[in-house]
């Protein structure tokens, strides 16, 4: 099936430091991509929607100054935490949607990344 | 906005055992989908339906699409240790631009 990359797998920064992490489709092209955060023991919540060559759409109460995502290319997106805080302090998801293919392309998801906030 | 209720929260049970597990929505969807996640990794598919009253197995994995379209259950058989994990059940529906609405999950645990 598709695959979905995402790195890095973990990163530990300090407060107020910026940190970026990278979604990439690998074998198909995605022009949307989404990103959620996952508390412990919670469900996914969706953050925002990326949409390639356009500006992302961003789900009520999450920051858009806060969390930057860029859809530069077809098969990648990224996610910058900036000025990070413990409480950003999570586990970030993306996932993809490969475009043009029959409605029964499904979502694929990255391996996630645990951000820890020092 | 859509809410999916989903149950039990936890189970725990015998190795060989069956598992069911439901997903129920305050409004209808067109797409269910199930993911398994394992600690520290992502959701990954198990089962994607698409139509009212659509059965479809993956191995010892059975789900269905409510006739109704506000729920879906998946089913487990002769469980086995390496099912541990959480379950989760995804709803689409037609004007949600292909965001996914996820279920709180259900934690199973296999014991030996």
């Amino acid at each position: 099936g598709a695959v979905v990359s995402q790195h890095p797998s973990r990163v530990i920064c300090k407060s107020g430091t910026s940190v970026k992490i990278e979604c990439r489709s690998l074998d198909f092209q995605a022009t949307t991509m989404f990103w959620y955060r996952q508390f412990p023991k919670q469900s996914l919540m969706l953050m925002a929607t990326s949409n390639e060559g356009s500006k992302a759409t961003y789900e009520q109460g999450v920051e858009k100054d806060k969390f930057l995502i860029n859809h530069a290319s077809l098969t990648l997106s990224t996610l910058t935490v900036t000025s990070a805080h413990p409480e950003d302090s999570s586990f970030y998801i993306c996932s993809a949607r490969a475009p043009g293919r029959t409605l029964n392309t499904e979502a694929f998801f990255g391996q996630g990344t645990r951000l820890t906030v020092v | 906005g859509q809410q999916l209720n989903q149950s039990p929260q936890s189970m725990f049970i015998q190795e060989g055992e069956d598992v069911s597990m439901n997903c129920t929505s305050s409004s209808i969807f067109n797409t269910w989908l199930w993911y398994k996640q394992e600690p520290g990794e992502g959701p990954v598919l198990l089962i994607a339906l698409y139509k009212a009253g659509e059965l479809t197995s993956n191995g010892r994995l059975t789900a269905q699409f409510g006739i109704t379209r506000k729920d879906s259950f998946l089913n487990i058989s002769a469980s086995i240790p390496s099912d541990v994990g959480i379950y989760f059940c995804a709803g689409r529906d037609s004007g949600s631009a292909r965001q996914l609405t996820f279920g709180s999950g259900t934690q199973l645990t296999v014991l030996p």
